[in-house]
Parts: structure tokens; sequence; C-alpha cells
């Protein structure tokens, strides 16, 4: 079957735009993250859906970010008035359940804010 | 405030050896831990979880231990490869049993398994 599949790869933008990551998880997966790896860090937690509940926003950077689940399947990273400290490869993984099981990462948007 | 740290940026190692990292942590209470494999330009790759109430686990040529005591897990592969060679991620999650599906990662080791 498919894996966690993300759009675009690779996005550059300008300072001050707003982009979209789309994130299309692992049919049947109820849990859905979102973290950021910059150059040289480690993955960085953003945010977590899990089925009907409210998402759990704690690792949003500021509230230029955001990020919403439509029909408990695809979802979008919002970034609103990119800086260019927001460059970094966005990367969307699930789940079956939060219960601490396996994530399953997606290959990453690369976003780079000139 | 939380703290992951494991044991060195970049660990070389002959090939046929044993790898081993380490992952500490401080200001965490995990339900679980678990290890991913990362290649350059791609998303981890989940290799091993484990509990609070184990041990060991084992899979294959990887071993991982978790010590709630030291607050330590120890990962091995054994007989190593030149293909083992990439970042290796450990990840605690459930903290406190709370927030059971939040990870939060350490900054990785990088593994080079030489011929």
């Amino acid at each position: 079957g498919a894996g966690v599949s993300q759009s675009p790869s690779n996005k550059v933008t300008e300072k001050g735009k707003d982009v979209e990551l789309r994130c299309d998880p692992i049919s049947g997966h109820t849990a859905l993250y979102w973290y950021r790896q910059s150059l040289g860090q480690g993955l960085e937690f953003l945010i977590y859906f899990q089925g009907n509940s409210a998402p759990d926003k704690s690792g949003l950077p500021s509230d230029r970010f955001s990020a919403e689940r439509t029909g408990g399947s695809v979802s979008t990273l919002t970034i609103q008035r990119t800086q260019q400290e927001d460059s970094a490869v966005y990367l969307c993984a699930s789940s079956l359940a939060q219960r601490g099981e396996t994530q399953y990462f997606g290959p990453g948007t690369r976003l780079l804010v000139l | 405030s939380q703290k992951i740290e494991q044991n060195s940026e970049a660990l070389n190692i002959q090939e046929g050896k044993t790898a081993t990292l380490t992952c500490n942590y401080t200001n965490y209470s995990p339900a679980y831990l678990q290890w991913y494999r990362q290649d350059p330009g791609r998303g981890p790759v989940f290799l091993l979880l484990i509990r609070e109430n184990e041990k060991e686990k084992r899979k294959e040529r990887l071993k991982v231990t978790f010590d709630t005591t030291l607050k330590q897990s120890l990962f091995h592969i054994t007989a190593s490869q030149p293909a083992d060679s990439a970042t290796y991620l450990c990840a605690l999650g459930g903290d406190g049993g709370t927030s059971y599906g939040k990870l939060t990662f350490g900054q990785g080791t990088i593994l080079t398994v030489h011929p």
C-alpha cells in the first residue's frame, strides 16, 4: 500500500508570503502528526490530530502556524507571513492510533524562505 | 526543562563490530521509547519500540535496552554493515502518561560503518 505522501516536495517562497503544505496519511490511520526539522537540529513536534478529538497544538511555535485535518484524512499545515527562520523540512507522520504506535513518516517538504 | 541527549553526534566503527548508541533524558517520564533510522533526504523509519515496563527488546541484529532508573536507553547494532550507515534518532513518548502520541526526539547520532 501507499505510504505517507507530502506535497510539494520543495517550496521556495519570499518572506512575508503564506504557504500551505499538504499531507496524505496512510489510509485507515487515525493519528496524524506534523514535525519540523531544521538544519542540524532534531525533529521538533508541532501538532497532532487523533480521530475527532481536539488537536494537540502545543508545539506550534507561533500563531502564524496553523493546521487542519479534513474528513479525518488529509491535513494541511499553513504558515502565514513566512520568516526566514521558518526554513526547514516539514515532516508529516501517521499512525494507527496514538498509544505509542509506530509513526510512519512521509518524505517531507523542504521549505526555503528567502 | 526536558532534555534528550544522544551520546555523540557521530560514531565511526568497522564493519562487523557492534555499534552502541546512547540516549539519555532528564525531566521526562516516558511511557515508551522508540528508535528511528533516517537516511539523508528521507523521513525517519521506525526500528524498535520499548515500553517503560520492559527492559530489553530485540529484532534481528538490533537490540534496545531501557533503564528508567538511569533514564537511559542503549541501542545496539550487532555485526554492523556499511548499509547500516545512517542517522539514528531516539524518541520519547507519553510523558507522565499524558500526550501519549507526542514524540520528543533527540538530536540523532550519525553512524558510519567502514568496510
